[in-house]
């Protein structure tokens, strides 16, 4: 069984600052995958990053990094820079990497709001 | 550009109608999924289909059906609606068992009165 914590249901930022946005996993499996999804007002999903469990490097895309500590079972999103188009939800979700799209697990969110 | 359409994005319904929800993908991808998202609750798989007239459930199918007679499109069925059944319902697609990414619509918010 897979469950993802995200324990912030909200958060603000002032623009052009960095923020971070925390999940925290829990799996049996040994190999798995992560993921980060941004949801706008406009309601469409939109995919940022991804990382696998056994990739030595953190993932980066662009002003979106993800800060994974294994040991600590923690996966968080890092956006530097802050922009006003950065509002949004944010969804934190985890498979296995031997497993399908059908496995995937969603945390239950993170608003955030970056303030002008 | 990719795209997975919703029909709706607003729709109000009565408790006890039959309602459909219809999803259109652009992209020849062979897996479609079905989603309610619920403040707090997160994404949660409702049923999701593999291939044309193939489906399977999800976490939380009662209630629901699927249908999926083309490839691009697949339709959430509520076959009597009720008042738990308001949420915002999300479709998504994927090319391959294991996409790396899902690819979402825009939602439909769903009132049931």
């Amino acid at each position: 069984a897979q469950k993802i914590t995200q324990t912030q249901p909200g958060m603000f930022v002032q623009e052009k600052e960095a923020v971070t946005l925390d999940c925290t996993y829990d799996t049996s499996d040994q190999s798995y995958g992560l993921f980060w999804y941004k949801q706008p007002s406009s309601g469409e999903m939109i995919f940022l990053i991804y990382q696998g469990s056994y990739d030595e490097q953190n993932a980066t895309e662009g002003r979106y990094s993800l800060n994974f500590q294994k040991a600590r079972k923690s996966a968080n999103l890092v956006i530097s820079a802050s922009q006003l188009g950065d509002s949004a939800m944010y969804f934190c979700a985890m498979r296995p990497v031997s497993g399908s799209a059908r496995q995937l697990t969603f945390g239950s969110g993170t608003q955030l709001t970056v303030l002008p | 550009d990719v795209k997975v359409t919703q029909s709706s994005r607003y729709l109000v319904k009565r408790t006890g109608e039959k309602v459909f929800l219809e999803c259109v993908q652009d992209m020849d991808h062979e897996n479609m999924f079905w989603y309610r998202q619920d403040p707090g609750l997160g994404l949660r798989l409702i049923y999701f289909s593999y291939d044309v007239k193939m489906k399977e459930k999800g976490d939380i199918p009662e209630g629901y059906s699927v249908s999926r007679e083309k490839k691009e499109r697949f339709s959430l069925i509520l076959e009597s609606a009720s008042t738990n059944q308001t949420s915002m319902y999300l479709c998504a697609s994927a090319l391959g068992i294991r996409g790396e990414e899902l690819f979402f619509g825009s939602g439909t918010q769903l009132s049931v009165l």
